[in-house]
């Protein structure tokens, strides 16, 4: 198993541009999340989803998107990005729940100029 | 939102050593938490969790302490090890809601 999978690694964006952070998992979770890491802060959650076709909102979902046409897929969309999006952004998976085992992925680093 | 915090920043130990890193969490709704291990350039890692109805659960080399009386949580390595230098966050979740509230992150170099 490749585990949680992201790309791209790295990803330098203007401000006003729109990307997609992909997150891909093929351990058959359910349960799939969005977190940004800033420095000085804890991971905060951006968007989550407890299976195909059903997302939510996070402590800050302001400026993403999110979509999960399948178990498999879970990307997160900038429509416009803005400098305070400059963060590493982390995917991560869990089996049926938040109280099951979080797997995280490697991570993006975003930064917004 | 309710918010987690570590009492220290950084931590340095020599390696054999037990190392002791701490966290208070502020509501006392809180009935989950989990340590996580986070390695440079790499996703958090699941260490340990407990549960509210325990004050203590051990793991290999770890161990995770709980006081709800005055909202602490624990986390004790016993002889550290290098591969141990990390950033260590804890993570609290309550009334079961589909998400977690992580602390600031304790960073650990192990000295050899």
């Amino acid at each position: 198993n490749a585990g949680v999978t992201q790309t791209p690694k790295f990803q330098v964006l203007k401000t006003g541009q729109s990307m997609t952070l992909q997150c891909a998992q093929d351990m058959n979770h359910e349960y799939m999340s969005w977190y940004r890491q800033d420095p000085g802060m804890g991971l905060r959650l951006i968007h989550y989803s407890v299976g195909a076709g059903i997302t939510d909102q996070g402590e800050v979902p302001n400026g993403y998107n999110v979509s999960r046409s399948t178990t498999e897929d879970f990307p997160l969309r900038l429509l416009s990005a803005a400098p305070s999006q400059t963060s590493v952004y982390f995917c991560a998976s869990s089996y049926a729940g938040i109280t099951d085992t979080q797997y995280f992925g490697p991570g993006t680093r975003l930064t917004v100029l | 939102g309710e918010s987690v915090g570590l009492h220290l920043p950084t931590l340095s130990v020599q390696e054999g050593d037990n190392s002791i890193i701490n966290c208070a969490y502020s509501n006392s709704a809180s009935d989950y938490f989990i340590w996580y291990k986070q390695e440079s350039g790499k996703g958090p890692q699941f260490i340990i969790d407990i549960r509210s109805n325990m004050d203590k659960r051990q793991g290999q080399r770890v161990t995770v302490l709980l006081n709800k009386t005055v909202k602490h949580l624990s986390l004790q390595i016993a002889a550290t090890q290098p591969g141990d230098s990390a950033v260590y966050f804890c993570a609290e979740n309550w009334d079961t809601g589909n998400q977690f509230y992580f602390g600031t992150g304790t960073s650990l170099t192990v000295i050899p």
